[in-house]
């Protein structure tokens, strides 16, 4: 089946600074990549996804890369504030065969003032 | 348009007991899907139903069921509680591959 795999699993910044937070996959198959933000006590958050026919997607200060040859994929956060503190989990699922998330372990964000 | 809504927010169960959790998807949305979450093991797919029937399973004793109703939403229930049971249950509304998550169902075993 697949397997995610995300790094790092902490990442402290400075305000302002840029996050980047990596993620490879192990299925071929594999076609949809969404971002969650959770924060603390609270349910993972859709923050942007991205799908195997595009290679970039922003929105806004975030942004999501595919590089589907390497079978890799990454978010980026610029311009980071205080309220992006949260962990970020990566994911992988096949459309076409329902929606079953393959989901990374996830990276705990700290932006420090 | 209302969330998705999981009851209830908190269990407190005792071993060898049962539990059934409820799920109420996004109006509109046919596919609810469920996963644990724990901090050793992260977020891990249970099971996912799309128009009453189970269409992706992933590796869970048989403990671990659900069903949905004609209306979509959506139960699970385990059987057997083991203290390992503890965690957080998600269950995701979807239309397409998005999936919305609920608040989740925080279950303790003991």
């Amino acid at each position: 089946g697949e397997n995610v795999e995300q790094h790092p699993s902490t990442l402290s910044v400075q305000e302002g600074d840029s996050a980047v937070i990596k993620c490879t996959y192990s299925d071929s198959a594999s076609n949809y990549f969404p971002w969650y933000k959770q924060e603390l006590g609270k349910r993972p958050q859709l923050i942007i996804d991205i799908r195997s026919n595009v290679g970039e997607k922003k929105d806004q200060r975030i942004a999501v890369t595919l590089n589907k040859t390497a079978k890799h994929f990454s978010l980026h956060i610029t311009e980071t504030q205080p309220e992006d503190s949260a962990v970020y989990f990566c994911a992988a699922s096949r459309t076409g065969g329902g929606n079953k998330l393959t989901f990374g372990t996830g990276t705990q964000l700290k932006v420090e003032l | 348009k209302a969330g998705v809504t999981q009851t209830p927010r908190y269990l407190i169960k005792t071993r060898g007991q049962q539990v059934t959790l409820s799920c109420s998807p996004i109006s509109g949305h046919r596919s609810v899907s469920w996963y644990q979450q724990t901090p050793g093991q992260g977020l891990q797919f249970l099971f996912e139903y799309f128009s009453e029937t189970q269409r992706n399973k992933g590796n869970f004793p048989g403990r671990f069921s659900g069903r949905q109703f004609s209306n979509s939403r959506s139960e699970m229930n385990v059987s057997t509680l083991e203290l390992g049971d503890s965690a957080l249950y998600l269950c995701a509304s979807s239309l397409g591959p998005e999936a919305f998550f609920g608040q989740g169902t925080r279950l303790t075993v003991v």
